[in-house]
């Protein structure tokens, strides 16, 4: 079955670029109509989409972040990966990466354990 | 952005009770809505798409229903492992948004 893992630093200094990769087991990240997306959690709040990524390679990012996010795919290491630029400490959060199915459903089915990043000098 | 509420925001039930979370969205938005169960320190996991559809393997005690701006997610008899935060999410629209969650706790 299809698993991902996140990987990056836990650490981010403010105004720095957090870079984070998805790692994709189990199944091609190239087959299939899926979209790959990131969300990420704040501590103690709720869940934000930061963006998703197609097999194709188009992106949609969240207005909010859409000046700072890029998304992209690597499919020869079968893995996506997220970078968020310029962060400040509102970036702190628990990062998720998922897979979005659209194929007689549209949904988030398959989620990574989450990876924790503090933004702090 | 579509913007999503839910409640209450917190309950507590015994076990047994049947427990019912409301969710509404700021337009029509169809049935394009899933429910998420979040087990503290977990990633969230898929129980209900399009509104009413059980995901694979998740119990039946499980259900949702509504369309529109008005939705329902219900458990019908409460379990110790049932302990989460609930979220709707609408899919209607990008960005996709989640309602806040609802905390359900044992009594």
């Amino acid at each position: 079955q299809v698993q991902l893992q996140e990987s990056g630093p836990g650490l981010v200094r403010p105004s720095q670029t957090l870079s984070l990769t998805c790692i994709v087991s189990g199944g091609s990240i190239s087959s299939g109509s899926y979209y790959w997306i990131w969300v990420r959690q704040p501590a103690g709040k709720g869940l934000e989409w930061i963006g998703r990524i197609y097999t194709s390679g188009s992106t949609n990012y969240n207005p909010s972040l859409e000046s700072r996010v890029t998304i992209s795919l690597d499919t020869s290491k079968n893995q996506f990966s997220l970078k968020l630029s310029s962060v400040t400490a509102a970036d702190t959060a628990v990062y998720y990466c998922a897979r979005e199915v659209v194929v007689g459903l549209d949904a988030f089915d398959i989620w990574g354990q989450g990876t924790m990043v503090t933004v702090s000098s | 952005d579509i913007q999503m509420t839910q409640s209450p925001s917190s309950l507590s039930a015994s076990v047994g009770d049947r427990v019912t979370i409301a969710c509404q969205a700021s337009q029509d938005i169809s049935n394009y809505l899933n429910w998420y169960q979040q087990k503290p320190g977990k990633a969230p996991t898929l129980l209900i798409f399009d509104a009413s559809n059980l995901e694979t393997g998740v119990p039946s005690r499980f259900s949702g229903s509504g369309s529109g701006t008005d939705f329902t997610f219900t458990i019908s008899s409460l379990q110790p492992e049932d302990i989460a935060t609930y979220y709707c999410q609408q899919f209607d629209n990008l960005p996709f948004t989640f309602g806040p969650g609802t905390k359900v706790g044992i009594k």
